[in-house]
């Protein structure tokens, strides 16, 4: 079965750091790419960053580009979304996604439950 | 930034009634580029069509998509209990790889 476990939000004050995971299994995880996708309470869906199967590409969306840096170990079958300099609106479930198809970047057809990061002093 | 608009923001109607979701591109979405997800309340997105007209793995055939370019469809034929729900569409022809603000499908 496939399957996607993330973790690692919490609370934490405006301006600090956090680093998220998302632990795959049941695919070949190194041929597909993975996104992160946040929510803030009670708004729409946000695209975040996503990165290729190799690692070697990567794409960020504006609000958190120089900020959110993606990675991914194909030996460990996990990606992270390591967010520095943390501000209120990045309050949200964070959530991360398998693409649909290998060599593509979207869509996500696999999601993790989600998990809630707390911007707050 | 490709902007995408859905309409209408919330759609109220009885369980076997019909729905036509729009969702809207600011430039066009290359390659038909364009998914439509579900959601319900406490859960993750699910995908429901992509590549514009593509139903993903087990969705059932009363939803369908439609569209090319700047315009498109999501349409369920008879709508059951459980597609009470809020649906999204997404672009993925151009980073960043926007979404829609939602058509929340309530029951009237």
């Amino acid at each position: 079965e496939v399957q996607l476990v993330d973790s690692g939000g919490g609370l934490v004050q405006p301006g600090g750091s956090l680093r998220l995971s998302c632990a795959a299994s049941g695919f070949t995880f190194s041929s597909y790419a993975m996104s992160w996708v946040r929510q803030a309470p009670g708004k729409g869906l946000e695209w975040v960053s996503a990165i290729i199967g190799s690692g070697v590409s990567t794409y960020y969306a504006d609000s958190v580009k120089g900020r959110f840096t993606i990675s991914r170990d194909n030996s460990k079958n996990t990606v992270y979304l390591q967010m520095n300099s943390l501000r209120g609106e990045d309050t949200a479930v964070y959530y991360c996604a398998k693409t649909l198809v290998r060599g593509g970047w979207l869509p996500m057809d696999v999601w993790g439950k989600g998990t809630t990061v707390t911007v707050s002093s | 930034e490709i902007v995408l608009t859905q309409s209408p923001g919330t759609l109220s109607l009885s369980p076997g009634e019909g729905a036509t979701l729009s969702c809207r591109a600011s430039q066009s979405v290359g390659s038909s580029y364009l998914a439509w997800y579900q959601q319900k309340p406490g859960q993750a997105p699910r995908l429901l069509i992509y590549d514009a007209s593509n139903r993903a793995t087990g969705i059932p055939d009363r939803f369908s998509g439609s569209g090319s370019g700047t315009d498109f469809t999501l349409t369920i034929s008879r709508l059951e209990p459980e597609d009470f729900a809020v649906y999204y569409c997404q672009q993925y022809g151009n980073s960043p790889f926007t979404f829609g603000p939602g058509t929340k499908v309530d029951i009237k």
